[in-house]
C-alpha cells in the first residue's frame, strides 16, 4: 500500500517569504500525486496534481511542486508567502485499493503566516 | 455549479447511541467517497461508491458503520452504535470517474463529537 509522509507537522514564514511543505511518498511506481489545502471549517480543495506529464506542476494561487523520482519526493513551494496562504495543506498519493484507484493522504502541515 | 453538499454540519451525540449523514454529490458525478479525519491527521478512506455498488469498503468498521447509496446520487453514511474514538469529521467527496479521471471535489464536511 501506498504511503505519503508530510515533513513537519507546522511552518511559519514570514508574510513575503517563501514556502516550502515536503512530501514524500512511497511507491515502486510512478503514482498520480496531489496538493489539497483546507481553510479553516471548510472541505479540501486541489492546489494542484502530478498525473505523469510535466515533472514541474503549477496550480492555483501561485503554488508549484515538482515530482522528482529520484528522491520520491513531491514539495510544495510558492516564492512569496501571503496572509491569505494560512491553511493545512495535505499531500495525497494514488493508490490502488480493493477495486479501485484511491487517495492516500499524509497527516497534514499547518502552514502560520507571519506579518 | 453546486458543490458537494453535506448535513448536518455539526452533531453531538452520547456514545452508543447512533447517527446519520447525508451527502449530496456534483451532479453528474459517478464516483462517491465517505472519509473520516480525526484531529490532527489526514482524511481516510472509509468507502467508495461508483454509481450505486460499492468498490472499497476495507477500512470501513463494519460492525458499527453502514452506508448506502441506493439511486448512484445521494448517500448516507450510519454509525450505531458510536464510541468516543468516533469523533472526527466526515468528508464526503465526488468525482465525475475515478482518482486518475480527475479532481475529487469535498463537501464542507460534518463534525461528530461523541461524548
Amino acid at each position: 500500500a501506498q504511503s505519503v509522509t508530510q515533513l513537519g507537522s507546522h511552518v511559519s514564514v514570514s508574510e513575503g517569504a517563501l514556502v516550502l511543505l515536503r512530501c514524500n511518498y512511497s511507491s515502486s511506481v510512478p503514482p498520480y500525486l496531489f496538493w489539497y489545502v483546507q481553510y479553516p471549517n471548510q472541505g479540501l480543495q486541489l492546489l494542484l496534481k502530478y498525473t505523469s506529464a510535466a515533472t514541474l506542476v503549477k496550480g492555483i494561487n501561485g503554488f508549484e511542486a515538482e515530482f522528482k523520482k529520484s528522491e520520491t519526493s513531491f514539495h510544495l513551494t510558492k516564492p512569496s508567502a501571503h496572509m491569505s496562504d494560512a491553511a493545512e495543506y495535505f499531500c495525497a498519493v494514488s493508490d490502488l485499493g480493493q477495486g479501485a484507484q484511491k487517495l492516500v493522504f499524509g497527516q497534514g502541515t499547518r502552514l502560520t503566516i507571519n506579518p | 455549479e453546486a458543490g458537494v453538499a453535506q448535513s448536518p454540519r455539526y452533531k453531538i451525540i452520547e456514545k452508543r447511541q447512533s447517527v446519520a449523514f447525508w451527502c449530496n454529490p456534483i451532479s453528474g458525478h459517478a464516483t462517491l467517497y465517505w472519509y473520516q479525519q480525526i484531529l490532527g491527521q489526514g482524511p481516510k478512506l472509509l468507502i467508495q461508491f461508483q454509481n450505486n455498488g460499492v468498490v472499497d469498503d476495507s477500512q470501513l468498521p463494519k460492525d458499527r458503520f453502514s452506508a448506502e447509496r441506493l439511486k448512484g446520487v445521494d448517500s448516507t453514511l450510519k454509525i450505531q452504535p458510536a464510541k468516543l474514538e468516533d469523533s472526527a469529521v466526515y468528508l464526503c467527496a465526488s468525482s465525475l470517474g475515478g482518482v486518475a479521471a480527475g479532481e475529487l471535489f469535498f463537501g464542507e464536511g460534518s463534525r461528530l463529537t461523541v461524548l
